[in-house]
């Protein structure tokens, strides 16, 4: 049982538009979510987060929005750089508990020149 | 400024062997998270452990696997009798608090088994 998704394995975006990654969840008791960007044969590195009683949050170039009612977050990346190509997970946890995230299968963004 | 570390970075073991992987988290953290990555598929977590206690260990196979973070030293995940399928790429994770926050990774074990 999936309880994360990311329909899209991969996704590519010329150098300087926006990339946006998607993310649904089915388990209407997450309320923390996450995205981590991972290299290859490297750990996953922490990106940015949102809490359920936000809509949006931003930091530099990423910006992740939630959508409780549709259980829907994205990832905005403005504008994409060369250096952001990796595997993006989405990830989502319950506050409160034992706090273990579960994670999506992931997307590999390619950002091309 | 040492993030989390673990060691060995790669292993290899035979079937039937027993394969530790070991985890330090970052300094003022004491929360422990193992997450196993398999080919082609996302993280899933094993097990959640503080110091000296395991808190959660729903993700941890029933037989063979045990985990433990003592007083003293580093965070184990111990398979015994290790078998093909237990070839993956292993994740060790800390945070400072639980509750949902940020878990902040190490660069994983890749074990193969032979």
């Amino acid at each position: 049982d999936q309880q994360v998704k990311q329909n899209s394995p991969s996704l590519s975006v010329q150098e300087g538009r926006i990339s946006i990654l998607n993310c649904d969840y089915t388990n209407s008791m997450f309320d923390y979510f996450l995205w981590y960007k991972k290299y290859p044969a490297e750990g996953p590195t922490f990106l940015i987060s949102i809490s359920s009683i936000k809509d949006k949050n931003e930091d530099g170039r990423f910006t992740v929005f939630l959508n409780k009612s549709a259980k829907h977050l994205s990832l905005h990346i403005v504008p994409s750089q060369p250096g952001d190509s990796a595997v993006y997970f989405c990830a989502a946890s319950v506050t409160g508990t034992a706090s273990k995230l579960t994670f999506g299968t992931g997307t590999r963004l390619q950002v091309t020149l | 400024n040492a993030g989390v570390m673990q060691n060995p970075r790669h292993l290899v073991r035979r079937r039937g062997q027993e394969a530790r992987l070991r985890c330090s988290p970052m300094k003022g953290h004491s929360h422990v998270y193992w997450y196993r990555q398999l080919p082609e598929e996302g993280l899933k977590f094993m097990v959640y452990l503080q110091k000296e206690n395991i808190i959660d260990e729903s993700g941890m196979p029933k037989e063979r696997f045990s985990a433990e973070f003592p007083k003293e030293g580093p965070s184990i995940l111990r398979i015994q009798q290790v078998v093909r399928g237990d070839s993956a790429a292993y994740f060790c994770a800390s945070s400072p608090v639980s509750g949902g926050n940020e878990q902040y990774f190490g660069p994983g074990t890749r074990l193969t088994v032979t």
